[in-house]
């Protein structure tokens, strides 16, 4: 099945860990995104990648950061810099001839 | 001024009526159109996309386009109680690389 696949479901975090959201597509498409969504709020960008090996801060990038060394893979670092990290977390990717973006299923994370 | 604005809703409807979503943008370069559909507690799935002035039917969907006056709407047709959920509007522009470019979403409510 063609699609991106976003683990785990749900995650727990303890003060001062970092934690990695995995997110893989199989898509083959170049542009992929992270996104974090709080409760009754919309989408806010907190990073993106145009390409391997290169992406770009978005609106919220603080406490955040990425890697790009796949093009099928995209995994966001949760630091203990984010004071606030809990929220549903949304991976997307974007392409084909209609540049459509597809969303996976998203992670839940909460703090203990 | 936001670049994508949705009215936050809840807009309610009885089953079987026409509901009527709408969405101003603020970029006159903007050439994609997307509306996406959120359950709560669920990622964004893509329903309808549009790129050229007019109406597009999918179904009980019609997205319907107006770059003149720059807004989006999307109608749903014999709604249902299943329909209910969050619309989100979603625009890309058409120069370089461009981030798509999320509404806050509207609240639909089907009463049965």
């Amino acid at each position: 099945d063609g699609g991106i696949t976003q683990s785990p479901k749900y995650l727990f975090r303890k003060e001062g860990q970092n934690v990695t959201l995995s997110c893989e597509q199989n898509l083959n498409h170049d542009a992929m995104y992270w996104y974090r969504q709080d409760p009754g709020q919309g989408l806010r960008l907190i990073y993106y990648s145009q390409i391997v090996n290169d992406f770009q801060k978005g609106d919220i990038a603080e406490g955040y950061s990425v890697s790009r060394e796949k093009k099928e893979s995209f995994p966001l670092t949760v630091t203990s810099a984010q004071k606030n990290p809990t929220a549903f977390y949304l991976c997307a990717s974007r392409g084909g001839p209609k540049n459509i973006q597809y969303f996976g299923a998203g992670t839940r994370l909460s703090v203990l | 001024q936001k670049e994508v604005e949705q009215n936050s809703g809840p807009l309610s409807v009885p089953e079987g009526a026409i509901a009527s979503l709408n969405c101003t943008y603020s970029d006159r370069v903007s050439q994609s159109f997307f509306w996406y559909r959120q359950y709560s507690g669920k990622s964004p799935e893509l329903i309808m996309s549009i790129y050229s002035n007019g109406d597009k039917e999918d179904g009980r969907f019609t997205a319907q386009l107006n770059k003149a006056s720059q807004y989006v709407s999307l109608l749903i047709r014999d709604s249902q109680p299943s329909d209910s959920a969050t619309y989100l509007c979603a625009v890309i522009g058409n120069t370089g690389f461009q981030k798509l470019v999320f509404g806050t979403g509207t609240r639909l409510l089907v009463s049965p």
